[in-house]
């Protein structure tokens, strides 16, 4: 069985500050992906990014990083330097080779001004 | 180009009628999927399409829910008589193909009330 946690339900912080998100997972497959959405206020969920089981490497995107480390099982997200416009919901999602993806129950992140 | 689209954006019904909710997904796509959202939770995996065939039915929470697809493209999604329960957001999304390593695309969600 296939498992997300995002064990941080609400965050909420002040604009400029570092935010990391936790996502940890659960899989026996030796292949799977990891993604991160966002669905903001509007409730469309938008693709953020996509890391493969078998590449450890850390990607950075602007304001956006993400740490995935195989040994704790945990894909994390970080967000520097905050915006109000990044007060969304996120959502850490497992996908293997059986098609459905499952999702963490998300963390709902305010950026107050 | 063109992203999943869901239609319609919100339906009200009274308890016991059916429904049905349609997906078109990006064009080329062929794996879809519904996925359904309570309000405040994550999402619940529903049913998985790889062309017209339905590989994977078991979240399909039961037999009062059925979805099919034609032509390798729209996708219906039908719940028979409604419940109070079945109230939530019903997101549809599709990816070129049904490998772990293809994104998943989102439409932008039916939401559904039962009265």
């Amino acid at each position: 069985a296939q498992k997300v946690t995002q064990a941080q339900t609400e965050i909420s912080v002040v604009e400029k500050e570092d935010v990391t998100l936790d996502c940890v997972y659960e899989t026996r497959d030796t292949t799977y992906y990891l993604f991160w959405y966002k669905q903001p206020p509007s409730g469309e969920l938008v693709f953020l990014i996509r890391r493969n089981s078998f590449d450890e490497q850390n990607e950075i995107s602007g304001r956006y990083s993400w740490n995935f480390q195989k040994s704790t099982s945990s894909f994390n997200f970080t967000i520097t330097a905050s915006q109000v416009v990044d007060s969304a919901v996120y959502f850490c999602a497992l996908k293997t080779n059986a098609g459905k993806s499952t999702f963490g129950d998300g963390t709902t992140l305010t950026v107050k001004p | 180009g063109a992203g999943v689209s869901q239609s319609p954006s919100n339906k009200v019904t009274e308890k016991g009628k059916d429904v049905e909710l349609r997906c078109d997904p990006i064009s080329g796509h062929t794996a879809l999927y519904w996925y359904r959202q309570s309000l405040g939770q994550g999402l619940e995996f529903l049913i998985y399409f790889q062309g017209n065939s339905a590989p994977d039915k078991s979240g399909l929470p039961s037999d009062r829910f059925s979805a099919e697809r034609t032509g390798g493209s729209v996708s219906t999604l039908t719940i028979q008589r409604t419940q109070q329960e079945d109230s939530a957001v019903y997101l549809c999304a599709s990816s070129l193909e049904g490998q772990g390593w293809a994104t998943q695309y989102f439409g932008p969600g039916t939401r559904l009330l039962v009265l």
